[in-house]
């Protein structure tokens, strides 16, 4: 199994309150990925990272940020937290190449916004 | 934009029987890759198959194969032989090439139900 570890693993906060989800990976792949997934959506793609401080927004960035200081490590900030934020989140990495390789996946954060 | 579309919420199948998964998607990239990935009810994402843009072949991995028409933008997940451990949410994928580099999105899901 691909050495990922989502932190933490559940988290209840309060409305307007900051929030930071930790995604740490051992195997040194080139990108990093921070979903959503919520019932009848999917999974939606927040942010991703295809380097060191190389980030990039996806579908849903609004109200999140994300940083990236070491290859292992991938944050994902929500900056006033909200009850429409109220989701499972779950970070993946892949490795760089020709866009043949597949996701590995977290265990998920289940975020509650009170 | 790149876009997935996953028209089916539910899908029942009966134990032995095989199943389509509907995909479409929609991107102005020449190349690109379309996955699909088995969510069980335990959370854990767990890859199934892969078909790049260019491959000529339909994708196979043991009992799951892709039925690929790249015309029709289509990339549908056959099954055969369900089993009842088959019962779990399926996403189809799309990884396009962007100015940041690669990225994946998902479709909404499609949850299969195998009946005994």
């Amino acid at each position: 199994d691909a050495g990922i570890t989502q932190s933490p693993r559940h988290k209840v906060t309060e409305t307007g309150t900051p929030v930071t989800l930790r995604c740490h990976q051992t195997e040194n792949h080139r990108y990093m990925y921070w979903y959503r997934q919520d019932p009848g959506h999917g999974l939606r793609l927040i942010h991703y990272s295809y380097g060191v401080k190389d980030t990039d927004k996806g579908e849903v960035s609004d109200g999140y940020s994300v940083s990236r200081s070491k290859t292992e490590d991938f944050l994902l900030t929500l900056e006033s937290a909200t009850s429409s934020q109220t989701s499972v989140y779950f970070c993946a990495i892949s490795a760089a190449g020709q866009g043949d390789e597949k996701l590995f996946f977290g265990s998920g954060t289940q975020l509650s916004v009170l | 934009a790149q876009k997935i579309t996953q028209t089916q919420p539910g899908m029942f199948v009966q134990e032995k029987e095989a199943v389509t998964l509907d995909c479409t998607y929609d991107t102005s990239d020449q190349s690109y890759g379309l996955f699909w990935y088995k969510q069980p009810s335990s959370g854990e994402m767990i890859f199934l198959i892969y078909q790049g843009s260019y491959d000529e072949q339909n994708a196979t991995e043991g009992r799951y194969s892709l039925n690929f028409q790249k015309a029709r933008k289509s990339a549908n997940l056959v099954i055969s032989a369900s089993q009842l451990g088959d019962s779990a949410m399926y996403f189809c994928a799309m990884r396009g090439l962007n100015t940041g580099g690669f990225k994946t999105i998902f479709g909404a899901g499609t949850r299969l139900f195998v009946k005994a």
